[in-house]
């Protein structure tokens, strides 16, 4: 089984809809990350979380919002999705022991925006 | 805003090809290099991690190496194969958590 997965793997949705991203770790990582992957571009940060309850903003965070409710899981939510949010989502993890922050990602969920 | 850029952003090789690409990054940021593989519809996974001037990882037929005074990293790929064609990208960690990506090399290898 996967350590960290992603749901859906792919999503249409329409603007102005609320979309919610699911991540699920197996790996016991504190440390979650979302990132948004469009072609050209390297991976953009959009939030983190180092611990349960624990929110931190990234580069790209407007139009998003995320919950961490338990170790394990890190959900991302686009409250009112519009087009130019269509993008590849990664969510990923690293060990807070880690000396260089090694990243375990997920599948990636492709989300289209009409 | 610190860049890493990657060249080239694609390539086209023919089994049996040794080929290389390049991750280009400010020296004076650097803390650690990562590279991952990524196969489309699949998770990125790590390749390396490079640390210090002069390093040099392998697995298998890849191998990097690691000039951190000019700020590059090669990626090698000795007799690709067409389970190499990936999507290889490099990631600096400038310390702690932060890390930032290059837009990565698509590789295509045909039998």
């Amino acid at each position: 089984d996967a350590d960290v997965t992603q749901t859906p793997r792919n999503r249409i949705t329409k603007t102005g809809k609320r979309i919610m991203l699911e991540c699920s770790q197996t790996k016991g990582h504190d440390r979650m990350y979302w990132y948004r992957q469009d072609p050209g571009l390297g991976l953009r940060l959009i939030y983190y979380s180092f611990d349960v309850k624990d929110i931190n903003k990234g580069e790209i965070s407007d139009g998003y919002s995320v919950s961490r409710q338990a170790q394990a899981k890190f959900s991302l939510s686009l409250e009112s999705a519009i087009p130019n949010q269509t993008a590849l989502y990664f969510c990923a993890t690293s060990d807070n022991s880690g000396q260089y922050n090694e990243q375990f990602f997920g599948p990636g969920t492709r989300l289209t925006v009409l | 805003i610190l860049n890493v850029e990657q060249s080239p952003q694609s390539l086209h090789v023919q089994e049996g090809d040794s080929t290389n690409f390049t991750c280009s990054f400010p020296s004076s940021n650097f803390y650690a290099l990562h590279w991952y593989r990524w196969e489309t519809a699949k998770s990125p996974e790590a390749l390396f991690v490079m640390t210090l001037n002069g390093d040099e990882k392998k697995k298998g037929r890849i191998s990097a190496t690691l000039n951190t005074k000019e700020g590059y990293s090669y990626l090698y790929i000795k007799g690709s194969q067409p389970e190499d064609s990936a999507t290889y990208l490099c990631a600096l960690n400038t310390g702690g958590f932060k890390t930032i990506f290059g837009a990565g090399t698509r590789l295509f290898v045909k039998a």
